[in-house]
Order: structure tokens, then C-alpha cells, then sequence
């Protein structure tokens, strides 16, 4: 069974930064691309981050290019998110996703979530 | 960036009604394409992949079509269950892209 468990959500201040981690269980971790997606309260879904199943290829959403970044640990089928210049629109339950590739031509696609970690951009 | 726009935002329905709700893509996706349930304070379940596949062990009423800009999620006949928020999502390129939800409530 897969199951996807986040954790390190916070209240932190406007500029801080946080990390947020995801262990990863019930499948072979390396194997496959990893997405970060928030949702800010009462809003809908925003995609925000993916990383290839080695860690080579990385993607982001504009409003979090430069200030965020994936990455993941194979050893310790552990993803991660440092998020550095929060700002009050960060604020979102950001979701831990796994990813599956349904054909070779074709970039892959959420198959599981977490339930997800609250982060609060506030003073 | 290719943009999903989804329709309607909500509805409300009865149990037992047949509902529809549609994404269309500003450019052509093939059918890279998935529906998602949400319910409150849960995270999303997917329904529906490759645009018309149905998930392992989601009910048939729910089915998907589509192609290129247009996809539809409908749902045959709708349970107390089924009342949930829907979103699409495109996975044809990157930056991923969800519609904006569609909120189904009880008439």
C-alpha cells in the first residue's frame, strides 16, 4: 500500500524559510517522479514542483521558481521542499504526491497523495 | 503554459441525476489527462486517467472522455457519496495544470 506522509508545515514569517519532507512507503521509491501540490484555504489545487524518480530533472510552477526547491533522497525514500522568501500567498496545505508514468511519450501523472502539511505565512 | 479552464465552477444536483462537468485545454493535450475527488479536509483520490480510464476500484458510473482540448467527467447517477469538489489536471507538459474545480452539492 502506497503511503505518503508529510511533515515539518509551521507558522512562519514573511521572508523566512521552511523545509518540508515527505516519507515515502509501499513502493520502489527511485522508480518514480515525485510532485509537491498546495491548496490554499478555501482555493483549489495548485501544482507547485516535480523531480525525476533519479533526482535529475527538476520542474517548477512560476510563482515558486527561484525561491523553492526539490529534491529527494533515494537512500531514505524521503522527498523534500526548502522554501526560502515565504511570502502571505504560500500559505496552503502542500500535498506530497507520487506520480506514474502511464507511457513513454507522456510526462507522468499524480496517481497518490498525502494527506497533507499546513504552512502559514504570517507576522 | 497550456491553461485548463473547467465548467461549470458548481452545481447543485440530485441523488440519482447524471452530471457533467468539462475541462478544455488552450492547446491540444492527446488525452494527458486525469479527474480527481476531493472531499472536505481530505486530499484528492483519482478517478480518472489517460482521460477516460477508470482508476482500480472507482465505481463505473464515473466515466471520462475526451481528446485534444475537450474532456468531460460525468458521473451516470449520483450518490450521497459523490458530493465532493472535481478537478482536472493536464499532464501533457510542464508546468502541470488543474482546472479550477467544480464543487457538486446537494440540490
Amino acid at each position: 500500500e502506497v503511503q505518503l506522509l508529510e511533515s515539518g508545515g509551521d507558522l512562519v514569517q514573511p521572508g523566512g524559510s521552511l523545509r518540508l519532507s515527505c516519507a515515502a512507503s509501499g513502493f520502489t521509491f527511485s522508480s518514480y517522479a515525485m510532485s509537491w501540490v498546495r491548496q490554499a484555504p478555501g482555493k483549489g489545487l495548485e501544482w507547485v514542483s516535480a523531480i525525476s524518480g533519479g533526482g535529475g530533472t527538476t520542474h517548477y510552477a512560476d510563482s515558486v521558481k527561484g525561491r523553492f526547491t526539490i529534491s529527494r533522497d533515494n537512500s531514505k525514500n524521503t522527498l523534500s521542499l526548502q522554501m526560502n522568501s515565504l511570502r502571505a500567498e504560500d500559505t496552503a496545505v502542500y500535498y506530497c504526491a507520487k506520480m506514474e508514468r502511464l507511457s513513454g511519450n507522456s510526462n507522468s501523472i499524480v496517481d497518490y497523495w498525502g494527506q497533507g502539511t499546513l504552512v502559514t505565512v504570517s507576522s | 503554459d497550456i491553461q485548463m479552464t473547467q465548467s461549470p465552477s458548481s452545481l447543485s444536483a440530485s441523488v440519482g441525476d447524471r452530471v457533467t462537468i468539462t475541462c478544455r485545454a488552450s492547446q491540444g493535450i492527446r488525452n494527458d489527462l486525469g479527474w480527481y475527488q476531493q472531499k472536505p479536509g481530505k486530499a484528492p483520490k483519482r478517478l480518472i486517467y489517460a482521460a477516460s480510464t477508470l482508476q482500480s476500484g472507482v465505481p463505473s458510473r464515473f466515466s471520462g472522455s475526451g481528446s485534444g482540448t475537450e474532456f468531460t467527467l460525468t458521473i451516470s447517477s449520483l450518490q450521497p457519496e459523490d458530493f465532493a469538489t472535481y478537478y482536472c489536471l493536464q499532464h501533457n507538459s510542464y508546468p502541470l495544470e488543474f482546472g479550477q474545480g467544480t464543487k457538486v452539492e446537494i440540490k
